[in-house]
């Protein structure tokens, strides 16, 4: 039972366009979301989070937008970078709990 | 400032051995998890703790598994005793209470530790 879905393993965005990263859940008790980007042999790091009272949250390069009808949210990075290549994981939680569930994640590669 | 720091980074051990994981969370912080990551199952969330004590161990494997906090300093991990099947990545991730509108805060991760069990 994946209540958080990244259907997308992997993406590869010409460097300087824009990558999109999907994420859907099921879960309508989720009302806060969070991408984190994940290098090979570290741990994951906080990117960029959004809470259900908003549909979009934006810092620099990288801005979430929020679906709650759909239950999607998405990643937007303008413009992409080599050192943006890294697995992205989405992840969601309900209002006050602190339990996340993560999303399989999706493996991005930027081309120079 | 320092992260949150897990030791050690990897280690190899045999089957039936004892395993301890170690976790330094950011000074601070109210919220203590244990996440681990394999191929098949993804990051999933064993236990967590708020003001070193456990709220949720519903995602702990078996009794083999134990965890502790005995300050707000220090959390441990251990598997005992250990098999093939927990070769996996233990990471440790810490984050603050928040306060009304924004209760939810993020986690932030340590580096984590890879374990092998042979």
């Amino acid at each position: 039972d994946q209540q958080v879905k990244q259907n997308s393993p992997s993406l590869s965005v010409q460097e300087g366009r824009i990558s999109i990263l999907n994420c859907d859940y099921t879960n309508s008790m989720f009302d806060y979301f969070l991408w984190y980007k994940k290098y090979p042999a570290e741990g994951p790091t906080f990117l960029i989070s959004i809470s259900s009272i908003k549909d979009k949250n934006e810092d620099g390069r990288f801005t979430v937008f929020l679906n709650k009808s759909a239950k999607h949210l998405s990643l937007h990075i303008v413009p992409s970078q080599p050192g943006d290549s890294a697995v992205y994981f989405c992840a969601a939680s309900a209002r006050g709990a602190q339990k996340l569930v993560f999303g399989q994640g999706t493996r991005l590669t930027i081309n120079p | 400032d320092a992260g949150v720091i897990q030791s050690p980074r990897h280690e190899v051990t045999e089957m039936g051995q004892e395993v301890t994981l170690r976790c330094k969370p950011i000074s601070g912080h109210d919220y203590l998890f244990w996440y681990r990551q394999t191929m098949m199952r993804g990051l999933e969330l064993l236990i967590y703790f708020n003001n070193n004590v456990p709220i949720d161990d519903s995602g702990m494997p078996e009794d083999r598994f134990s965890a502790k906090m005995p300050n707000a300093s220090f959390s441990t991990l251990k598997i005992q005793p250990s098999e093939p099947r927990d070769s996996a990545v233990y990471f440790c991730a810490s984050s603050l209470m928040g306060q009304g509108i924004d209760s939810n805060q993020p986690q932030h991760f340590g580096d984590g530790t890879r374990l092998s069990i042979l």
